[in-house]
């Protein structure tokens, strides 16, 4: 099975801050990588699919990149709403693996 | 709208088992992949299996098969993991989810379904 990593676990951060999560798979992925965004109590909210496109309604400050095991997430101009937890989640013949989250806290 | 509606909160003993639906509208039902994807309290996301509506086919993880089973029952969109022999380790949120199959990530959730094991 492939592995996610997902780093940091947390990240303490200023509203206005430019922030970026790193996810690293145990190979190649080629693009197949998504980011979700989850609120305590809530379901996840799909942002970004296959590495770098995002989703309908999701606000431009959220971008994505990377290709093959290395990819990130970056959130520049942090705002209120977008402290919350954060997963990566790769997609190879028809598995899914989720890395294990990155919380972005107020400083 | 497009939306995924799950059943309520379940109390199970060791060893029972418990069934989650999860009801779709908005769409047509049998045009995505439903996924399960469960959550314990505090921890992350743990992917559980995805079911095709359309023709029945289904893939477990690893960590599941043999205690996992998802159906469906398109006259009513409905889709359903069920799970047995469960322990204390079971208790967690359980969600389902849509896969858009062109880009392989789950755009809509159900609300989730809270499943506490406990004797």
């Amino acid at each position: 099975d492939i592995q996610m990593t997902q780093s940091p676990s947390t990240l303490s951060a200023s509203i206005g801050d430019r922030i970026t999560i790193t996810c690293r798979a145990s190979q190649s992925i080629s693009s197949w990588l998504a980011w979700y965004q989850q609120k305590p109590g809530k379901a996840p909210r799909l942002l970004i699919y296959k590495a770098s496109n995002l989703k309908s309604g999701v606000p431009s400050r959220f971008s994505g990149s990377g290709s093959g095991t290395e990819f990130t997430l970056t959130i520049n101009s942090l705002q209120p709403d977008d402290f919350a937890t954060y997963y990566c989640q790769q997609y190879n013949s028809y598995s899914w693996t989720f890395g294990q989250g990155t919380k972005v806290e107020i400083k | 709208q497009v939306q995924l509606v799950q059943s309520g909160a379940e109390v199970k003993k060791p060893g029972a088992s418990v069934k989650v639906s999860c009801k779709a509208s908005g769409y047509t039902f049998t045009s995505y992949d439903i996924n399960w994807v469960r959550q314990a309290t505090g921890q992350g996301l743990e992917w559980m299996g995805w079911m095709n509506p359309n023709s029945g086919n289904t893939g477990y993880a690893q960590k599941f098969q043999g205690r996992v089973t998802m159906t469906r029952n398109t006259s009513i969109s409905t889709a359903y993991m069920e799970l047995s022999s469960l322990r204390s380790e079971d208790t967690a949120v359980y969600y389902c989810a849509r896969d858009v199959g062109t880009i392989d990530a789950f755009d809509i959730w159900g609300q989730g379904t809270m499943v506490t094991v406990s004797s």
